[in-house]
This record gives structure tokens, sequence and C-alpha cells, in this order.
């Protein structure tokens, strides 16, 4: 079946550190793969995403790169600032079945502090 | 387009009694999404329609969960009876039906079940 797992928090970071919260997945075919971000009592937006293999997906200094060799899709940024503060989680969308259907990790919670 | 829009944001009830939730999709997408989120998990699939067809329900959707969306437009959530487990974070998504589309994210009602 189609999972996603990801590393677990809080991550707590100064600013300005860098960061990598690691996402792996399982999946049958080809899926696309997503990191959403959730702010304290929103919903979720998305971050980036990437749809085929070797695709790095980038916005607002963060960048993951589709690894289907390990199957992972890990969330970098060069320096984080306080306001990145949230909850990320990875997502992937099967290649099959076109339902749109996510499949979610359980989030990671990032707090950066100044 | 202002986005996905959910109504209420929050909503308190008392076990036993029901609930329906709202949601408006960004316009032109016709795909519409309910999701369930527990404190510190990712987000569940529930349902997904099409225009007003819906299509798939999770298994997590008991028979006390019904989902519509008359005119292929809003949707409408309501659960009968309520428990306390049903205390959790809505959200809607909105997505065009297109291969590897995002889906679009409403702000989520929050449910307490007292």
């Amino acid at each position: 079946g189609n999972s996603v797992t990801q590393m677990e928090g809080p991550v707590t970071l100064s600013e300005e550190a860098f960061l990598t919260i690691n996402c792996t997945y399982t999946a049958t075919g080809y899926p696309s793969l997503f990191w959403y971000v959730q702010y304290p009592g929103e919903g979720l937006q998305l971050l980036l995403k990437a749809t085929k293999a070797d695709d790095k997906g980038s916005n607002k200094g963060f960048e993951a790169t589709y690894r289907k060799e390990t199957t992972s899709f890990h969330l970098e940024k060069g320096s984080v600032q306080v306001s990145d503060s949230a909850v990320y989680f990875c997502a992937l969308l099967p290649g099959s079945g076109n339902t749109g259907k996510l499949i979610f990790g359980q989030g990671t919670t990032l707090q950066v502090k100044p | 387009d202002t986005g996905v829009s959910q109504n209420p944001r929050h909503k308190i009830t008392k076990r036993g009694q029901n609930v329906t939730f709202r949601c408006d999709p960004i316009s032109e997408h016709n795909r519409l999404y309910w999701y369930r989120q527990t404190l510190g998990q990712g987000p569940e699939f529930l349902t997904y329609f099409q225009n007003e067809a819906q299509l798939e329900k999770s298994r997590l959707l008991s028979d006390r969960f019904s989902a519509e969306r008359p005119k292929g437009s809003f949707s409408t959530l309501e659960i009968q009876r309520t428990e306390q487990g049903d205390s959790a974070m809505y959200l809607c998504a909105s997505s065009l039906y297109k291969d590897n589309t995002e889906a679009f994210f409403g702000q989520g009602t929050r449910l307490t079940v007292v």
C-alpha cells in the first residue's frame, strides 16, 4: 500500500540554522510528492511539490528532491527564520487511480528560536 | 476567488448532538475532498466528490457521517449522534480533475465534543 513516514518532532533550531526534515514513502507506481505547511490554527498550505523522479521542488527557500532510489523527499532550508515555525507534512499522491486522494505523514513540528 | 472557505471555524457540541459543516471550494474546481485531522497526526482522507457524485468513502466514515454536494458546488459534512472520538479538525480541499493537480485546503472546522 501507500504510506508516508516523517521524522518525529519537535525539531528545535536557532534562527539561521540549517533545516532538514526527513520523509520517506512507500508507493506503487509513480506518485507525486508534496510538502504542506500548517501554521497554528490554520489549514494546510502547499509549500512545494515534485511530480517525477529527480525533480526538485522549491519555494520560499525550501527545497526537496524526489529520490526514487531511496524513496525519499527530504525537506531542506539553508537558513530558517522564526516565521518558519509551523507543522510540516509530507504527502504523496498515488500515480494510479487518479482520485486525487493525498496520503500524509504524521507531521513534524518545527520551532525556530530567535 | 478567496480560496476554499469552511464554516464554522470552531464548533463545540454535546455528545449525542448532530453537527453540520459547510465547505465552499474554489469556484472552478470540480473535485472536493474531506479529511479529518486529530491532534498530532496528519490529515486522513474521509471522502471525495467529483462534481455532485461522491466517488469514494473511507472506512473511517462510519454510518453516522454523511456528506453531500448537491449541486456540485458547496459541500456539507454531517455527523449524527456525535461522540467524543469525533473531536478533530475537519479539513476540506478542492482541486481540478487533472493528473497531479494540487489540492487547495480550507482553514478547517475544529470540532470539540464534550
